[in-house]
């Protein structure tokens, strides 16, 4: 019954290697978003993409991009991972009803990122 | 830009009694919707209520409610009967009823159940 599947729970990288992260959703939403997670800090938008090909940045871009090549499929990729994204990613999704539709996210389980 | 705001970094309830998480908010505009999530220790973010800005009654979903005071921008959570499964961090969040595609969230709260 999940509906938004991360491709990874846990990875270890080292640093400067480069670092693909997967979100699939199979409930045909337009909206898709990358959520990182810190301690103290609740949840902090990277990037969304609101079709494919799209993308916006979101509050904190810098050292991360996205990719979007098929409506259910959104990339997060770490050209060059540092210590400083360790942390826990959680991919999300929501149907397009205008602005005033209160599109509900729909979370993955989430990929926590170790970068050594 | 909006901000959301939740106090308690941790909160503790015995069971089967009942605990409210606060939450705050700040924002200029008038029409909103705002959300309670709940997340398991197995980390899936799930819905547990919302409540639209223009509607007055507070919103509530079982054992859970919400205190939703619009003039002091004010959105808690009361879980009455808690049980050990509601165990989790849980996040206050506020979209804009103009640019669904902005939510944000608070710090969450982590709440403790114990038996």
């Amino acid at each position: 019954d999940v509906k938004v599947t991360q491709s990874s729970r846990y990875l270890v990288k080292r640093t400067g290697e480069k670092v693909f992260l997967e979100c699939v959703q199979d409930m045909d939403h337009e909206n898709m978003f990358w959520y990182r997670q810190d301690p103290g800090l609740g949840l902090r938008l990277i990037y969304f993409s609101y079709d494919v090909k799209m993308k916006e940045k979101g509050d904190i871009p810098e050292g991360y991009s996205v990719s979007r090549e098929k409506k259910e499929r959104f990339s997060l990729i770490l050209e060059s991972a540092s210590t400083n994204q360790t942390s826990m990613y959680l991919c999300a999704s929501s149907s397009r009803q205008g602005a005033r539709g209160a599109n509900v996210l729909t979370f993955g389980a989430g990929s926590r990122l170790t970068v050594l | 830009a909006q901000t959301v705001t939740q106090s308690q970094p941790e909160m503790s309830v015995q069971e089967a009694e009942t605990v409210t998480l606060s939450c705050t908010y700040d924002t200029s505009e008038s029409d909103y919707y705002l959300f309670w999530y709940k997340q398991p220790p197995s980390r899936q973010m799930i819905l547990v209520i919302r409540q639209e800005a223009y509607k007055q009654q507070n919103a509530t979903e079982n054992r859970f409610s919400v205190n939703f005071q619009k003039a002091a921008k004010s959105f808690s959570l009361k879980i009455s009967d808690s049980q050990l499964g509601d165990a989790a961090m849980y996040f206050c969040a506020y979209r804009s009823a103009y640019n669904n595609n902005d939510m944000r969230f608070g710090a969450g709260t982590r709440l403790t159940v114990k038996p």
